[in-house]
């Protein structure tokens, strides 16, 4: 089982970027999809994007035009980059990995980031 | 995108009780769907893939059925630290998740 760890800014200005980074622990990120899912304070789940190596990357729709998913494989760590957020995207942030066929099996503790002046 | 729509939204059983969450997909995903456990302040458990499948170390009271459009998760005696929100998630094509099920104490 693989440990996952999201790091980054708790605190993002309306307009700017997101920017988190995830770093796997106990496993080569050279395997598997890995995902950022994210979760608005007392809502549901909502996937935002999942890569493998830099070779295949898919994006939820309604994200795809701001988002950036990248993967770092000398530092076994991904990163998600939001452009142009708004207070709707504050939400705690996951990072997964996917298994086999895209169920997720292993999930950071997450990370809240809000989006406030 | 396909919407998965779960019922009901809340469940209250008491333990010791038989629970059944469903699962409704806007068209077939075959057998591509999750079951995920959360707690509050946790993040997501994985309890069953492959729609019946039960993920490594999950107790056999959790199961889970379906194909197509229709999809039931069952806990049969209910525990008190299954009382939690449940979701459900396709993967036939690209991943979204069910609203929820909060499962609380009766």
């Amino acid at each position: 089982q693989v440990q996952l760890q999201e790091s980054g800014p708790g605190l993002v200005k309306p307009s700017e970027t997101l920017s988190l980074t995830c770093t796997v622990s106990g496993g080569s990120i050279s395997s598997y999809y890995w995902g950022w899912i994210r979760q608005p304070p007392g809502k549901g789940l909502e996937c935002i994007g999942y890569i493998y190596l830099s070779a295949r990357t898919i994006y939820n729709p309604s994200l795809k035009s701001r988002v950036i998913i990248s993967v770092d494989t000398s530092k076994n760590q991904f990163s998600l980059n939001m452009r142009s957020v708004t207070a709707a995207d504050t939400a705690v942030y996951y990072c997964a990995r996917l298994g086999t066929n895209y169920f997720l099996d292993d999930w950071g503790q997450g990370t809240l980031v809000t989006v406030s002046s | 995108e396909i919407l998965m729509t779960q019922s009901p939204a809340t469940l209250s059983l008491s333990p010791g009780e038989r629970a059944t969450l469903s699962c409704r997909a806007s068209q077939s995903i075959i057998t591509n769907l999750a079951w995920y456990q959360q707690k509050p302040g946790q993040a997501p458990r994985l309890l069953i893939y492959d729609a019946s499948t039960r993920a490594t170390g999950i107790p056999a009271r959790f199961s889970g059925g379906g194909s197509g459009t229709e999809f039931a998760f069952t806990i049969s005696s209910l525990q008190s630290e299954d009382f939690a929100v449940y979701y459900c998630q396709q993967y036939k094509t690209g991943i979204t998740f069910g609203q929820g099920t909060r499962l609380e104490i009766k």
